[in-house]
């Protein structure tokens, strides 16, 4: 199966700053299939990027994604208050799908 | 507006069976194009995919679980369920359940609000 490997475990920035998310993988994702979700505690994942850079519905454009076979990106432009959360990502181009173990955003 | 509800025990002993439910509101899975799936989360963060059934009833399971797996449908109830065997404590999670974007696109932009579930004596 595909292993991915999310850097940093813990981001610590204050609102406003640009936050860089990577997510490696342990082989080639196939055509780009590659998602990114967030987390807030006791809540499940919504799902904020498909196909490595397409938004999904309703989700605001300072967060954007990019990369392509390996390695992946999440940015959030400028961090808003509510944008503190932990964030995965997830593989659906080879089965089983998988996911990251998680970045976690937290206030500086 | 498609909604996914779990339901089942939140304690189950070691060496028996999971059973959980999955109601689904605003969509109906008879109508095709989406896989239901169950996901689960570990106390430690890490999600794993534990596989999903499609209207017709074919199922995909992921091969760490495939021996101990059975998703199930009731169409007419709308419902998908999970069976999960031979507990361990190893088994203790939040269990989702959720829907993929549909049409071979295997992300997910549905899910419910998760299951907790121990696995104690």
């Amino acid at each position: 199966e595909i292993v991915l490997t999310q850097s940093p475990g813990t981001l610590s920035l204050s609102p406003g700053e640009r936050a860089t998310l990577s997510c490696r993988a342990s082989q080639s994702v196939s055509s780009n299939y590659l998602a990114w979700y967030q987390q807030k505690p006791g809540q499940a994942p919504r799902l904020l990027i498909y196909g490595a850079s397409s938004r999904a519905t309703g989700i605001p454009d300072r967060f954007s994604g990019s990369g392509s076979g390996t390695d992946f990106t999440l940015t959030i432009s400028r961090l808003e208050p509510e944008d503190f959360a932990v964030y995965y990502c997830q593989q659906y181009g080879t089965s089983p799908w998988t996911f990251g173990q998680g970045t976690k955003v937290e206030i500086k | 507006q498609v909604q996914l509800q779990e339901s089942g025990p939140g304690l189950v002993k070691p060496s028996q069976t999971l059973s959980l439910t999955c109601t689904v509101s605003g969509g109906s899975i008879s109508s095709g194009g989406h896989y239901w799936t169950w996901i689960r989360q570990y106390p430690g963060k890490g999600l794993e995919w534990i596989g999903n059934i499609y209207y017709s009833g074919t199922t995909s399971y992921n091969p760490s679980l495939k021996s101990r797996v059975t998703i199930s449908l009731d169409m007419s109830k709308n419902q998908f369920s999970l069976k999960l065997s031979s507990l361990t404590a190893a088994d203790t999670a939040v269990y989702y359940c959720a829907r993929d974007a549909g049409w071979a696109s295997y992300y997910f932009d549905h899910w419910g609000q998760g299951a907790l579930v121990t696995v104690s004596s």
